[in-house]
């Protein structure tokens, strides 16, 4: 059974950073590209950040370029999401996503991130 | 960037009743391999997104008949054949054809009447 499992939120200052993960398991997380997608509460869903197979290519939004990395361990079945200079926009709950004919056949459930003093 | 508009963004629906959702792009979705990248997610109250449909028209596993995705170019649509009481939620469209970035819809909340 495919299951992506993030974690990694939580709260912290404007200013700050933090690193989510997402744990990938029943399937070779090496075979596909993966994304990160956000939803802020109570808002739509916004596409951040896709790598590729082994890691050498990375997209973002503009929203998050320069501030966000993403990246993957293939021998460790994760992917992560470096988050730094967060800001109060970046409130959201964030979803890693398998790429099948583009975004997302498989989501996890999210962890939610909170960006206040 | 692709800009997705859909339409209803409220759609109030009596069970068993059929539903239509509108989903148009700023430009063709169409790439320069003939494919084109519109998929619709439905996400539950409470729960992570779930993909229903792929390229246009293509259900994913365990998606009932009861939906099914139309269209072509910049026009496409999501359609419920008979509205069921697991179906309320927040339905988007989306387009990977043209990244970065991906782009999403901005939701269309189905609730029944």
């Amino acid at each position: 059974e495919v299951q992506l499992v993030e974690s990694g939120g939580g709260l912290v200052q404007p200013g700050g950073s933090l690193r989510l993960s997402c744990a990938a398991s029943g399937f070779t997380l090496s075979d596909y590209w993966m994304h990160w997608v956000r939803q802020a509460p109570g808002k739509g869903l916004v596409w951040v950040a896709q790598i590729n197979h082994d890691g050498s290519a990375t997209t973002y939004a503009d929203s998050v370029k320069g501030r966000f990395t993403i990246s993957r361990d293939n021998a460790k079945n994760t992917l992560y999401l470096q988050m730094n200079s967060l800001r109060a926009e970046d409130t959201a709950v964030y979803y890693c996503a398998r790429d099948v004919y583009s975004v997302g056949d498989y989501w996890g459930q999210g962890t939610l991130v909170t960006v206040s003093s | 960037d692709v800009v997705m508009t859909q339409s209803p963004l409220s759609l109030p629906v009596t069970l068993g009743q059929p539903a239509s959702i509108s989903c148009r792009s700023s430009q063709s979705l169409v790439n320069s391999n003939g494919n084109t990248y519109l998929n619709w997610f439905q996400q539950r109250p409470g729960q992570s997104p779930r993909r229903l449909i792929y390229k246009v028209s293509n259900r994913d596993s365990g998606v009932p008949d009861r939906f099914s995705g139309s269209g072509s170019g910049s026009n496409f649509t999501l359609k419920i054949s008979s509205v069921e009481a697991g179906d309320v939620g927040v339905y988007y469209c989306m387009q990977g054809t043209h990244w970065p970035p991906y782009t999403f819809g901005q939701g269309t909340n189905l609730e029944i009447k």
